[in-house]
Order: C-alpha cells, then sequence, then structure tokens
C-alpha cells in the first residue's frame, strides 16, 4: 500500500515569492493533516481536515497562508507571499477515522517539503 | 493546553548499551501515546500507540509502556540501526475534538559500533 505523497521535496525560493505544496493521503484515509516542524523542534499542526471540511485551523496564519482539499482526496497548501520565518519542513499526514466515527486515529506522516526562503 | 516534554535532548550509547527514553505529558483527558521514529531528511514513521496507564507495546528492540503522566521507550542491546530522532505526542479524547496530535521536541539517539 502506498504512503502519504508529498511533493516537492524540496523547494528554495526568495522571499515574498509564493509557493505550494502537494498531498496525496493513504487511499480511503478521510482525515488529513498539515504540519510545520522546526529544525530540532516536533511536529506542530498547521490546519486539519475531515473529508473536504477544514475543521481545525486555528494555527494556520490566515493572512499568507491557505489550503484547500478539494474532493476530500488530496491538498494543497499555499504561502503568499513567503517570509524568510517560514524556512521550515511542511509535513503532511492522514489517518482513516473522523471525529464521527470508530476509524483508527493513528497518523501516517509523508516525507515532508523542505522549504527554505532566501 | 496539552504538553509534552521528553528527555534526555540527545542521547549516545555504544552498541548494545540499554537505555530508556523519557516522555512527560500533561492532556486534558488522554486518548492515546503514539511514539514515532524520525530519520534525517524524513518524515515521522509510526511505532506505537499506547491507551491506558499499564499498557505496554513491544517491537523488535523497543518496548513503549506508559503511566498516566508519563511514558518510556525502553531500547534494549541498541544496534546502530536504530539511531534516529524518536518522537512522543498526545492525543486527548475524542470530545474534546482536539484530533491532532501535541509533540515533544524528541530525543536524538545516537548508537556507536
Amino acid at each position: 500500500e502506498a504512503g502519504v505523497v508529498q511533493s516537492p521535496r524540496y523547494k528554495i525560493i526568495e522571499k515574498k515569492q509564493p509557493v505550494a505544496f502537494w498531498c496525496n493521503p493513504i487511499s480511503g484515509h478521510n482525515t488529513l493533516y498539515w504540519y510545520l516542524q522546526n529544525l530540532g523542534q516536533g511536529p506542530e499542526l498547521l490546519i486539519r481536515y475531515e473529508n473536504e471540511e477544514a475543521v481545525d485551523d486555528s494555527q494556520l496564519p490566515k493572512d499568507r497562508f491557505s489550503a484547500e482539499r478539494l474532493k476530500g482526496v488530496d491538498s494543497t497548501l499555499k504561502i503568499q507571499p513567503a517570509e524568510l520565518g517560514d524556512s521550515a519542513v511542511y509535513l503532511c499526514a492522514s489517518s482513516q477515522g473522523t471525529s464521527g466515527s470508530l476509524g483508527t486515529d493513528t497518523q501516517y506522516f509523508g516525507p515532508g517539503t523542505r522549504l527554505t526562503v532566501l | 493546553e496539552d504538553q509534552v516534554t521528553q528527555s534526555p535532548e540527545a542521547l549516545r550509547l555504544q552498541e548494545g548499551e540499554s537505555s530508556s527514553l523519557n516522555c512527560s505529558y500533561t492532556v486534558s483527558g488522554l486518548r492515546g501515546l503514539f511514539w514515532y521514529r524520525q530519520d534525517p531528511g524524513k518524515g515521522p514513521e509510526f511505532l506505537f500507540t499506547l491507551y491506558s496507564a499499564g499498557e505496554e507495546k513491544e517491537k523488535e528492540r523497543l518496548k513503549a509502556t506508559l503511566t498516566k503522566k508519563e511514558s518510556f521507550l525502553h531500547i534494549t542491546a541498541p544496534k546502530p540501526e536504530d539511531s534516529a530522532t524518536y518522537l512522543c505526542a498526545v492525543q486527548a479524547r475524542r470530545d474534546t475534538g482536539r484530533r491532532a496530535l501535541t509533540f515533544g521536541s524528541g530525543t536524538r539517539l545516537q548508537v556507536q559500533p
């Protein structure tokens, strides 16, 4: 079974430029998460989707970050404009269950996208 | 607010030298405590989920245990391939609406041959 797929794996951009990350979750997984991981730290949630609905986006900096999950499968996270402090690894994860179901909550992570803003 | 503290930050062991990693947590209603392994340049890889105090799970040289305040990851006779960062995370009960994991900063383990 294929795992969580993310692209690109690496991205280097100038500050103020836009950037987008793509995630394809494990087939059948209804919940999708975007996390941000700074060097030497654990991942921190940016946004959580259940199917196509964003149910937890309280940590997403909405002035520059946006996300979408069309048709409840793939998801895109966008930053516009990027700032120097956005340099980090952006991780996508998925799990089978949702708030209203009994599916497993185990989250499986993709390899991440390492963003460098110059 | 859910919090997770891992210690030590870094640990260097000789091959075969057993040790334990600690994860202390506070959460208003624990649904599960998760252990992940993360290799450089990769995403976290799931190891274990523990749901209640007293529960234990094993996988090869790793054994995870859980109390009401902390979890331990015991590594028995480690090998160089066990070198990685080990992350601990908690998830609150479903009725809190908080489904995301709260992670600690991890323990960087290096096993020397």
